[in-house]
């Protein structure tokens, strides 16, 4: 069945450093693909997209790469500072059925000082 | 703008009590969702509404009811509440359903 994923459950960084968040997706018909960062206590944020005619997106300090042959993206956070600690989760729609976001059970971003 | 809003925040419930989720936002969306989180979990959807009039089921609506009232409101009703429902539910939207969607800040539920 429809699966979203993530392969590490958390990650600790030093602030500054670069972060990278992988994802893996079950539907090779998904075509559309979300980032979210949630805070505790919060609602979901959205972050970025990516259609899957596209490799790549960058925003602020953020890039998603899309491998749609492995069925793989990442998140890559640049410079991490301490209010990126959060839960974040990806999730990827299939437009060819009902329009329903899949949602992987999320990596805790965890920035030292 | 306010955005997704949802009320309450909190509630504690007795098994076998009914009560409504409310949602409400400002944005002009046509699809509305409501998910539920468990702890650790990513979100599950219960129920949308890809336009007013439309509601459908998602993932896990058993237990559950929703009420599209206008394009700004959609309600989540559990009419006998059981302590599997104890859950973080939100409320989201987009602007259609193939946009990235907005989510509420969320009611914690508890059922005793």
């Amino acid at each position: 069945g429809e699966s979203v994923g993530l392969h590490l459950p958390t990650l600790s960084v030093q602030e500054g450093d670069n972060s990278i968040i992988n994802c893996a997706y079950s539907n090779s018909a998904s075509d559309y693909f979300i980032w979210y960062k949630q805070e505790s206590g919060k609602g979901p944020q959205f972050i970025i997209d990516i259609r899957s005619n596209m490799d790549k997106r960058q925003g602020q300090r953020v890039t998603v790469l899309l491998n749609k042959t492995v069925k793989h993206l990442s998140l890559q956070i640049a410079a991490t500072q301490p209010g990126d600690s959060a839960v974040y989760f990806c999730a990827d729609l299939f437009s060819g059925g009902y329009n329903k976001l899949i949602f992987g059970a999320g990596t805790r971003l965890a920035v030292h000082p | 703008n306010a955005g997704v809003t949802q009320t309450p925040k909190f509630q504690v419930l007795k098994t076998g009590q009914s009560m409504t989720l409310q949602c409400a936002q400002d944005m002009n969306h046509n699809s509305m969702y409501w998910y539920r989180q468990d702890p650790g979990m990513g979100l599950r959807l219960i129920y949308y509404s890809a336009s007013e009039g439309t509601t459908d089921k998602g993932e896990v609506p058993n237990g559950y009811n929703v009420s599209r009232l206008n394009k700004r409101e959609f309600s989540l009703r559990l009419e006998s509440a059981a302590p599997s429902q104890t859950s973080v539910y939100f409320c989201a939207s987009s602007v259609t359903s193939y946009n990235e969607q907005f989510f509420g800040p969320g009611t914690r539920l508890t059922v005793l």
